[in-house]
Order: structure tokens, then C-alpha cells, then sequence
């Protein structure tokens, strides 16, 4: 999972295995969760995302689970495929009660996926 | 591929030169961003624009300029940066409105910038 430090965590599986992503956040103000993909030379791409209403959506193929109890999110990928290597990172919004985002990326996590 | 288009795709430059940034896009949002990121790091914010007025700055240096002529394009204007302003320099955008800002951001591919 992701956390601070020198080095980003890394998680290898199989094609067709499921993967977990974990995430820890920092502010338990923020209110709002994004889920980002970025493959080399690419901007992050947006997978999905969760208000801190819920505790649990789902999307095609991935799930996003949110626990404020212990500020942790986590993502879900279902049957994963080689393409779905790449660095994702969570996102936690807190804009502070304004109409656009502020957000705060985590450290990322490298997902390879092994045909 | 992204509907947040970003210019140019590469960049090289000298300490002294001056050199502008572009993003655009056309699906109406009126938030837009500027992210800085380096190797293996996550993107860090910039700027935030909001209905075209700077509402956010990350105390970035003055090297850096923002700025937002109309709703759909973004600059980033730079002058006399030093070896380590050498990044990724990503734009996003966002639909602006209702309270929290709860709208995903929306990512160009960015512009590698290298200082010489």
C-alpha cells in the first residue's frame, strides 16, 4: 500500500488475479476521494471516485472502499490484465467548504501485472 | 485519449529564457489547475483557477506565471527557472460549483519541461 517514504510500493500479480490497492489519507476534513491510473508518459487518468458519505462504490471492474474510522481507502481491481499496469495514486479532496478541488495525491503504488 | 490538451509535449530551455505553458479544453469546466511532478513522486498543486480568477497559489515562485484568458485555456508563463524546476508540468480541470469542490479532476498528458 501507499505511505510515506523514498520508495514506491510496489505490488506483482498475475493476469486474472484481483488486486488491492491501499491508500492511508491524512485529513479526516476531507471529504471527497479519487482513484488515478497514470502509465509512463501519460497524466493521471481518472478511475473512480467516492464521497465520504459512502463506504463502498463500485465501477467496472474496480471498487473503491472507504473506511474514515482509520482514514484508509482502498481500491479493488477485479480479474486484473496487463493493462492495468501502471502507478496508481489516491487522491483525498479538502476544499474547504470552496466550489473547486484541492487535492492531495498520495505516494502511488506500481501495479505489474505478470501475463 | 485526454480531452485536456497540453502544449507543448516537451520542452527544453535555458536558465534565461522565456517560455509559455498551454492547456485547453472544451467541455465547459471552470476550474482549472496547474500540477508540478517529478520522477516516481506524486503531482503536487500549483495553481488554481476558479471562473478565471486565480484562487489558490501554492506559494510557488514568481519565476512561475499563471494565467487564465478565457474559460477553456490555461498558461503557465516561465522565466530564469533553475536546473531544479526541471518536471512534469500537468493542467487539469474540474466543473466549479456547489459547495466541497466534490467534481474529479481531469488530466493533460503534460508538458516535460528540462532546464539546462
Amino acid at each position: 500500500g501507499e505511505s510515506v517514504g523514498l520508495h514506491l510500493p510496489t505490488l506483482s500479480v498475475q493476469e486474472g488475479d484481483n488486486s488491492i490497492i491501499n491508500c492511508a489519507y491524512s485529513n479526516s476534513a476531507s471529504d471527497y476521494f479519487i482513484w488515478y491510473k497514470q502509465e509512463s508518459g501519460k497524466g493521471p487518468q481518472f478511475i473512480i471516485d467516492i464521497r465520504s458519505n459512502m463506504d463502498k462504490r463500485q465501477g467496472q471492474r474496480v471498487t473503491v472502499l472507504l473506511n474514515k474510522t482509520v482514514k484508509h481507502l482502498s481500491l479493488q481491481i477485479a480479474a486484473t490484465q496487463p493493462g492495468d499496469s501502471a502507478v496508481y495514486f489516491c487522491a483525498e479532496n479538502n476544499a474547504g467548504g470552496t466550489s473547486y478541488g484541492k487535492l492531495t495525491f498520495g505516494q502511488g503504488t506500481i501495479l505489474t501485472v505478470h501475463p | 485519449d485526454t480531452e485536456v490538451t497540453q502544449t507543448p509535449k516537451h520542452l527544453v530551455m535555458g536558465m534565461t529564457n522565456k517560455k509559455s505553458l498551454k492547456c485547453e479544453q472544451h467541455m465547459g469546466h471552470r476550474a482549472m489547475y496547474w500540477y508540478k511532478q517529478k520522477a516516481k513522486k506524486p503531482p503536487e498543486l500549483m495553481f488554481v483557477y476558479s471562473y478565471e480568477k486565480l484562487s489558490i497559489n501554492e506559494s510557488v515562485p514568481s519565476r512561475f506565471s499563471p494565467e487564465c484568458p478565457n474559460s477553456s485555456l490555461l498558461n503557465l508563463h516561465l522565466h530564469a527557472l533553475q536546473p531544479e524546476d526541471s518536471a512534469l508540468y500537468l493542467c487539469a480541470s474540474s466543473q466549479d460549483g456547489g459547495v466541497g469542490g466534490n467534481q474529479p479532476q481531469h488530466f493533460g498528458d503534460g508538458t516535460r519541461l528540462s532546464i539546462l
